[in-house]
């Protein structure tokens, strides 16, 4: 069973830089996992931030970017605002013959 | 404006069946992957399926193999999740999603499973 870990939760002041980050019980993850990233708050239905490891969606504030750091993907905040405050979700794709995405457990970013 | 419309959640014994829809509009749903994603209260993220733009390539989680199939109407914009011997550990919000990634989603339709 594949297991994708994320940090359960992270604190950062306004206006800090935090870093998420993403592993897989499979090894290293490489670009060819494809790390998504999702922000989700209270109620509401995720919203996709990052694709294909780096790449932002129109909608993505500048402040996030997505990487890949010590075999990790990573998804970092700089200069992070209230309105931040939320959980965040990573995907990675897992090819082969018994194809599946496999989401991290999520990490619960609070801005305090 | 990309919409992500789902509908059919409901209570339902166990063992029961229920099948979910999903209307799109706003993109070529024929280009598109399809995804379902599901939430279990008070949990994280589940993957649970998704489907090629043609409907020919079908994947699914270990946990729902047998029991729910995916598929899609392109005429119809319309999306689908059929659910069959359901366990309340199927209990949960199910989204539907554009794309492989997931890049835009619906609200969402709850599903319990319960006697």
């Amino acid at each position: 069973q594949t297991v994708v870990t994320q940090e359960p939760s992270l604190t950062v002041s306004p206006g800090g830089t935090v870093t998420l980050t993403c592993a897989s019980s499979t090894g290293a993850v490489t670009s060819g996992y494809y790390p998504n990233w999702f922000q989700q708050k209270p109620g509401q239905a995720p919203r996709a931030l990052i694709y294909s490891t780096t790449n932002k969606h129109s909608w993505t504030p500048a402040r996030f970017s997505g990487s890949l750091l010590g075999g990790k993907a990573a998804l970092t905040l700089s200069g992070v605002q209230p309105e931040d405050e939320a959980e965040y979700y990573c995907l990675l794709y897992y090819g082969g013959a018994q194809l599946s995405w496999v989401f991290g457990g999520g990490t619960k970013l609070t801005v305090l | 404006e990309v919409q992500l419309v789902e509908s059919g959640g409901g209570l339902v014994q166990p063992g029961g069946s229920l099948r979910l829809s999903c209307a799109a509009s706003g993109f070529t749903f024929s280009r598109s992957w399809m995804t379902w994603v599901r939430q279990a209260p008070g949990k994280g993220l589940e993957w649970v399926a998704n489907i090629k733009e043609d409907g020919s390539d079908k994947y699914y989680v270990d946990s729902v193999k047998g029991r729910f199939t995916i598929s899609r109407d392109n005429a119809k914009s319309s999306l689908y999740l059929q659910m069959h011997s359901l366990r309340a550990e199927d209990t949960a919000v199910y989204y539907c999603a554009k794309g492989r990634g997931g890049d835009f989603w619906g609200q969402g339709t709850m599903v319990t499973v319960s006697s």
